[in-house]
């Protein structure tokens, strides 16, 4: 177990829908990652957040937005979905940014139907 | 874009035996972690070798980093059913954000 949690950890939904992934850090990690996991593009980098700031942003589609709020979990929204959408969504935490690990949760599996 | 390659892409060992993998990445890096996963499941961070560092230890793994040549090895000791699982490394530029491989498919036979 890695200290980081996320939910739910199975979501199906429709085209067009919108959804919100939630992620909690590990306790006293400031920085928030998202990450996804699909059959073809493999793991990529979404976005990053540091003590509730936006710090980079990957391939992230402009139908995603992310924030982290004071207590430092983190939402995922994911809008107008597409059946290409469907991907393993992971949330990652570390201390801070910058050469420390990154410790993953379990990940929120999205279909879209 | 997937900034380091695992070679091979699959592996299929006897229980006992080692299992070397390698990683090949384009840029300069901070440093580089491994990570274990089991089947669409989560990611089990390994270790992390920082860029000035050419060589980690932890338990049954090795980690070697050669700078010089853009590449890092991840071997695993005296092999169990257990380490079934992909592995993938994962380059951070200095930025935080990991890029990651496209992984390695190591089975471990009883």
């Amino acid at each position: 177990d890695s200290g980081v949690t996320q939910t739910p950890k199975h979501l199906i939904t429709a085209t067009g829908q919108r959804v919100t992934l939630r992620c909690s850090p590990r306790s006293g990690d400031l920085s928030v990652y998202w990450y996804q996991q699909s059959l073809d593009q493999g793991l990529q980098f979404l976005i990053q957040y540091y003590n509730g700031e936006e710090r980079a942003k990957g391939n992230i589609l402009e139908r995603f937005s992310a924030q982290q709020f004071p207590d430092l979990h983190s939402e995922l929204n994911l809008s107008s979905l597409e059946l290409g959408d469907s991907a393993l969504y992971f949330c990652a935490s570390s201390f801070r940014p910058g050469g420390y690990e990154q410790f993953f949760g379990p990940g929120t599996r999205l279909t879209v139907l | 874009s997937q900034q380091g390659e695992e070679d091979p892409q699959a592996l299929s060992i006897q229980e006992g035996e080692n299992a070397t993998m390698n990683c090949s990445y384009k840029t300069s890096i901070n440093n580089l972690q491994w990570y274990r996963q089991n089947s669409g499941r989560g990611l089990v961070h390994l270790i992390l070798i920082r860029s000035n560092e050419r060589e980690k230890h932890s338990g049954r793994l090795r980690v070697t980093l050669d700078t010089s040549k853009k590449s890092s090895s991840l071997l695993i000791t005296a092999s169990r059913a257990a380490d079934t699982a992909s592995y993938f490394c994962a380059t951070d530029e200095g930025g935080s954000r990991l890029t990651f491989g496209e992984g390695t498919q190591l089975t471990v036979n009883p």
